[in-house]
């Protein structure tokens, strides 16, 4: 299994409607990145959640931390076609050997539909 | 400006060739990364540098050799290319040898192996 695992896998949804992607990680959480991609470029750093509880906004998007449920939840209000990509979750786990190690998972297809 | 970069930005040779994959980022940083991006969009690290030194070094085939001559440029090499190592591969780099660091992302080498 995954130690990271996003859902949905792929989202299709009308401009101007909300939706949320999640990340879980089976283990525990040092930090956790949002990144977006589109296609043919490369990513781009949207925000990194360390505390639990902790929520960020970057324009239109919000992603919030919970830690208890190793959980990161990623929210678009009001979606755009400029918001469609891949968005990628990449967790920061302590590997126990004297290093952090980032794991990405395997990202969201967004499509909006004008 | 340009942050991260990497050439070519498409490759595309035949099975059994070696060819490399070179990187440059001109933020200062002292860490630098390669990941492989798979078909289904999997992304995952290979190598990781920090002042030249090797830090992180994946479960990789040793057919796939990083090379670092300063702190600013991290070249992939690959020897007797393979079908399965049609990818798109993403050099990246942060400050700090610890991922839980924001890393910036060049835009990719598509690599098609025939």
């Amino acid at each position: 299994s995954q130690e990271l695992e996003q859902s949905p896998q792929s989202l299709i949804v009308q401009e101007g409607k909300n939706l949320t992607i999640n990340c879980t990680s089976s283990k525990t959480l040092y930090g956790l990145y949002w990144y977006k991609q589109k296609y043919g470029e490369g990513l781009i750093f949207l925000m990194m959640l360390q505390k639990g509880g902790e929520e960020k906004s970057h324009e239109k998007i919000t992603a919030k931390l919970d830690e208890k449920k190793q959980q990161s939840s990623l929210h678009i209000t009001a979606s755009q076609p400029s918001h469609a990509g891949i968005y990628l979750c990449g967790a920061v786990h302590w590997d126990g050997a004297g290093s952090y190690q980032l794991t990405f998972g395997k990202g969201t297809k967004l499509s909006v539909i004008p | 400006d340009t942050a991260v970069s990497q050439t070519p930005k498409y490759l595309v040779t035949q099975m059994g060739n070696d060819k490399s994959i070179k990187c440059e980022q001109n933020l200062g940083h002292d860490t630098m990364y390669w990941y492989k991006q798979d078909s289904k969009k999997f992304l995952k690290i290979m190598f990781s540098y920090n002042n030249k030194e090797l830090i992180i070094n994946e479960t990789v085939p040793n057919r796939f050799s990083p090379k670092s001559p300063d702190k600013a440029h991290l070249n992939l090499h690959i020897n007797s290319l393979e079908l399965g190592d049609s990818a798109v591969y993403f050099c990246a780099s942060s400050f700090g040898r610890q991922p839980y660091y924001e890393q910036y992302f060049g835009p990719g080498t598509r690599l098609t192996v025939t």
